[in-house]
């Protein structure tokens, strides 16, 4: 595997319904990050972890729980979530503290919710 | 105001001309700055990056960056069909993680 790599691709859940977003990076990198990108919308900036400390909580509801047990591996927990939370998820990772913080995203997980 | 601005487009160019990519940001101190292109369904993809005032070629591309003005663009020469897509302007602020932003994007459409 290379580059960024997330599982599963595409997934439909009820409201009611736990699920796991998973997200591996093959760079080396010290940072990961989730971003939601809704139809029609920007880029929205959800959770960063950085050497494995989280240092963004961009404001987003509790039914979504991040969660990195290291710097190569990257989780998003989702229950009870709602319709309009069906959206592209999208994890990204970067080098950071080397002046050049190019991010690198990984295919995404189109998530549908009934 | 809003901290990394794009014309949302859509901007049409004819197959073969100069498509120009327009960006403007908020904050005086950022130093890096990024060009992603994002087909539609697809995530979005590096193509360029940039630190120095001045002008940055690669093959097609060129980025243009501007500090004082606080503004970067991007130009693709002999733009191809399958440059079609949305090109989403990104700006490093420099926090203690190095936190990026991502403008709207520009959705670009080249007429064969």
């Amino acid at each position: 595997e290379t580059g960024v790599t997330q599982t599963p691709r595409h997934l439909v859940m009820g409201m009611t319904n736990k699920k796991s977003l998973k997200c591996e990076q093959h760079l080396g990198h010290n940072a990961m990050y989730w971003y939601k990108q809704s139809a029609k919308k920007p880029l929205e900036l959800m959770f960063v972890y950085s050497l494995e400390e989280r240092v963004e909580n961009n404001s987003v509801p509790s039914r979504f729980s991040p969660e990195c047990p290291n710097s190569s591996h990257l989780f998003l927990h989702l229950h009870t979530l709602q319709p309009e939370d069906s959206a592209l998820y999208l994890c990204a990772s970067s080098q950071v503290g080397t002046g050049v913080n190019e991010q690198f995203f990984g295919p995404g997980t189109r998530l549908t919710v009934l | 105001q809003k901290e990394v601005e794009q014309n949302s487009g859509p901007l049409s160019v004819p197959e073969g001309a100069i498509a120009s990519l327009n960006c403007t940001y908020s904050d005086r101190g950022s130093q890096s700055f990024f060009w992603y292109r994002q087909y539609s369904g697809k995530s979005p993809e590096l193509i360029m990056s940039i630190y120095s005032n001045g002008d940055k070629e690669d093959g097609r591309f060129t980025a243009q960056l501007n500090k004082a003005s606080q503004y970067v663009s991007l130009l693709i020469r002999d733009s191809q069909p399958s440059d079609s897509a949305t090109y989403l302007c990104a700006v490093d602020l420099k926090t203690s993680y190095d936190k990026v932003i991502f403008g709207p994007g520009t959705s670009l459409s080249v007429i064969p």
